[in-house]
């Protein structure tokens, strides 16, 4: 069972845009980590946040995390081509948690027009 | 620094055979994990390794197992391959398991025919 839920599925936005996706979780979180996957490619990396931490940036990207909501969302500005992939949300069980495993959602599929 | 190096990047089987993916990593990561990534369901865990010596189920273990060679090594291995089983397989590893950063590698597209 998934986790984490992305919303929306898919966006296509024009090249300097912003791009806002959200990811809505239902246990409690120790992180909530964003990565980026270009098609037929591994997962890259994209953000980390921690549960006590409110908004985090790196560079073009800004991730705010609720807990009281259990959700994220990730906007990246000022879009390019290059931005075009999928983009999932992954989370990191609280401490005391039984496991030692991120749960993946099922990603939002960014398309972004030059 | 290769990072995540996993082998083969394609494969197609026919039902039944058996075959071994291999992963390696080279950042000295303690936790390993193999996913599957089918369309519209994102990742999904099959196996993990937590450390060295220990590994455990994920989510969708049946009709796979797992080895820990060695703390760079962690290769999954489909005893009789099933057309279920046809996906893309990501390795992954972390450092500090699921409160870090994982890494994958590039991925091995499998078809079972």
């Amino acid at each position: 069972s998934q986790q984490g839920e992305e919303d929306p599925q898919a966006l296509s936005i024009q090249e300097g845009e912003n791009a806002t996706m959200n990811c809505s979780y239902k246990t409690s979180i120790n992180n909530l980590q964003w990565y980026r996957q270009n098609s037929g490619r591994g997962l890259v990396h994209l953000i980390l946040i921690r549960s006590n931490e409110r908004e985090k940036h790196s560079g073009r990207l800004r991730v705010t995390l609720d807990t009281s909501k259990k959700s994220s969302s990730l906007l990246i500005t000022a879009s390019r081509a290059a931005d075009t992939a999928s983009y999932f949300c992954a989370t990191g069980p609280s401490r005391g948690g039984a496991t030692n495993k991120l749960i993946f959602g099922t990603g939002t599929l960014l398309a972004v027009q030059p | 620094n290769a990072g995540v190096t996993q082998t083969p990047k394609f494969q197609v089987l026919k039902t039944g055979q058996s075959m071994t993916l291999q992963c390696a990593q080279d950042m000295n990561h303690n936790s390993m994990y193999w996913y599957r990534q089918d369309p519209g369901m994102g990742l999904r865990l099959i196996y993990y390794s937590a450390s060295e010596g220990t590994t455990d189920k994920g989510e969708v273990p049946n009709g796979y197992n797992v080895s820990r060679l060695n703390k760079r090594e962690f290769s999954l291995r489909l005893e009789s391959a099933a057309p279920s089983q046809t996906s893309v397989y990501f390795c992954a590893s972390s450092l500090q398991g699921a409160w870090g950063i994982q890494y994958f590698g590039a991925g091995t597209r499998l078809s079972v025919l």
